[in-house]
C-alpha cells in the first residue's frame, strides 16, 4: 500500500463549482499534512499546511481527520488559474522530507 | 521566487550513460533534499545531505550518488542510466533537518530525458 493515496484525477468542473480532493495516508505517525499545486512542468509549491482544526485560506479550507488518516481540500467558486495538479503531502516527525501522492489534476473550463 | 536553482534545467542522455545534475541552494539553507517526479507521478524522496553528509535516502540503487559542498550546493550523481530514470529532478533546501515546508524550497527542476 502506497504511503500517500490520492485520486489522479482529472477533475473537470466549470468555473464557479466547488470541487473536494481527498487523500489518505497510512503511517499513523505522521505529523504534519500539506496540499502542494503543481503547475505543468514547474516545480510543487506550498499551498496550504493542514491543522486537525481544519484550515480556511480565501476559497481553499483544508481539513484532517486523523482517526481515519485521510485529508481533504475543498476549493470553492473555482476559477480558471485553479487548473494544476494538487499534491498531498506527508511528513514525518522531526524530518524534513516529504512523501507525496501522485497528485490530483484539476481542470477548471469556462 | 526562491533563490534555489538548478542546473542544467533540460537534459537527453542515453542508456548506460552518466549524468550529474546540480543544485545551489538558498542563501542560509544548509540542508539539501532530492526528490525524482516522473511522469504521472509525486515526487520521490532520493535522499538528504545536511552539512555535506548524506542524512537519510529513499529507496533507491546505489547508481544515485550524491554530494553536498560547503556552500551548501549539491550534486545529484546517476551511473548507468536506465530509460526509467526519465524523470523531473527536483532539489529542495531547507535551513536545517526539523523544518516544515514553509522554510523548505523547491528549485526550478532538471528535465532529464534518456533514450
Amino acid at each position: 500500500r502506497k504511503e500517500v493515496e490520492q485520486d489522479p484525477g482529472p477533475f473537470n468542473v466549470p468555473e464557479g463549482a466547488t470541487v473536494a480532493f481527498n487523500c489518505t495516508y497510512s503511517n499513523s505517525a505522521s505529523q504534519s499534512f500539506f496540499w502542494y499545486r503543481q503547475d505543468c512542468r514547474k516545480e510543487p509549491k506550498l499551498l496550504m499546511s493542514v491543522y486537525s482544526s481544519g484550515n480556511e485560506d480565501g476559497r481553499f479550507t483544508a481539513q484532517l481527520n486523523r482517526a481515519s488518516q485521510y485529508i481533504s481540500l475543498l476549493i470553492r467558486d473555482s476559477k480558471l488559474s485553479d487548473s494544476a495538479t494538487y499534491l498531498c503531502v506527508v511528513q514525518n516527525s522531526g524530518y524534513s522530507t516529504l512523501t507525496f501522492g501522485k497528485g490530483t489534476m484539476l481542470l477548471v473550463s469556462p | 521566487e526562491t533563490g534555489v536553482t538548478q542546473s542544467p534545467t533540460h537534459l537527453i542522455k542515453t542508456r548506460g550513460q552518466q549524468v550529474t545534475l546540480r543544485c545551489s541552494s538558498q542563501s542560509g539553507h544548509n540542508t539539501v533534499s532530492w526528490y525524482q517526479q516522473a511522469l504521472g507521478q509525486g515526487p520521490q524522496f532520493i535522499f538528504q545531505y545536511y552539512r555535506e553528509e548524506e542524512n537519510g535516502r529513499g529507496n533507491f540503487p546505489p547508481r544515485f550518488s550524491g554530494l553536498q559542498f560547503p556552500n551548501y550546493s549539491s550534486e545529484l550523481n546517476v551511473n548507468a542510466l536506465e530509460l526509467d530514470d526519465s524523470a523531473l529532478y527536483l532539489c529542495a533546501s531547507s535551513p536545517g533537518l526539523a523544518g516544515g515546508p514553509e522554510t523548505q524550497y523547491f528549485g526550478p527542476g532538471t528535465r532529464l530525458l534518456v533514450l
